[in-house]
């Protein structure tokens, strides 16, 4: 079993609509989560950070972690051409090592 | 204020070369990471080095595979007698402190795309 899953997608939803992406995880000992989004042929960009269970909103995003059952979201309103990417999930236990998630590729369709 | 600086951004290797892939952090950031990137498989953690100092290179396959942060200049990942299943985005991020690392995130690079043929 992986330590983080991730659906890898392809996700394709219409302009304007709600994106919710997923991953859940088996290490117990992680308590940094974060999203990174990905556009082709770049590298990860740091989107959304959080430290334990709770929501955490910047604009139009929503950053959600729910400890007890292992999985945490992320939520784009309001959703736009320009979010297509891969959105990334990552984790640290503790230390410096952060743990991904394969990536789910995101679509919106004008 | 460059980012984390990548080159190349595309290197083709013919197989039984050595590939080299350098990585200049971020102005400020003294740790860095290399990640191995492959289609559907998300990020692979390779090595944490700071200057002159390998911290974990846990994911490190044991031969071929070497990496160094010197005093002066850039970051390599060496590749030694390239196979085709090294073929594959590299990526280098870099970070403050630990302590950075948790609370700041990665910055990553542009990534260099190995192909090996």
């Amino acid at each position: 079993q992986k330590e983080v899953e991730q659906d890898p997608g392809p996700l394709s939803v219409p302009e304007g609509a709600i994106v919710s992406l997923n991953c859940t995880y088996s290490n117990s000992a992680f308590q940094y989560f974060m999203w990174y989004r990905q556009y082709s042929r770049k590298g990860p960009e740091l989107l959304m950070y959080t430290y334990s269970s709770g929501n955490k909103e910047d604009g139009r995003f929503t950053a959600q972690v729910d400890k007890s059952s292992k999985y945490i979201s992320l939520f784009i309103r309001d959703s736009q051409p320009s979010d297509s990417a891969t959105y990334l999930c990552a984790m640290i236990a503790g230390g410096f090592k952060t743990i991904f998630g394969a990536g789910t590729r995101l679509f919106v369709k004008a | 204020n460059a980012g984390v600086m990548q080159n190349p951004r595309h290197l083709v290797r013919r197989r039984g070369q050595e590939a080299r892939l350098r990585c200049s952090p971020m102005k400020g950031h003294s740790h860095v990471y290399w990640y191995r990137q492959l289609p559907e498989e998300g990020l692979k953690f390779m090595v944490y080095l700071q200057k002159e100092n390998i911290i974990d290179e846990s994911g490190m396959p044991k031969e071929r595979f070497s990496a160094e942060f010197p005093k002066e200049g850039p970051s390599i990942l060496r590749i030694q007698q390239v196979v085709r299943g090294d073929s594959a985005a590299y990526f280098c991020a870099s970070s403050p402190p630990v302590q950075g690392a948790i609370n700041y995130g990665y910055t990553f690079g542009s990534g260099t795309r190995l192909t090996v043929v």
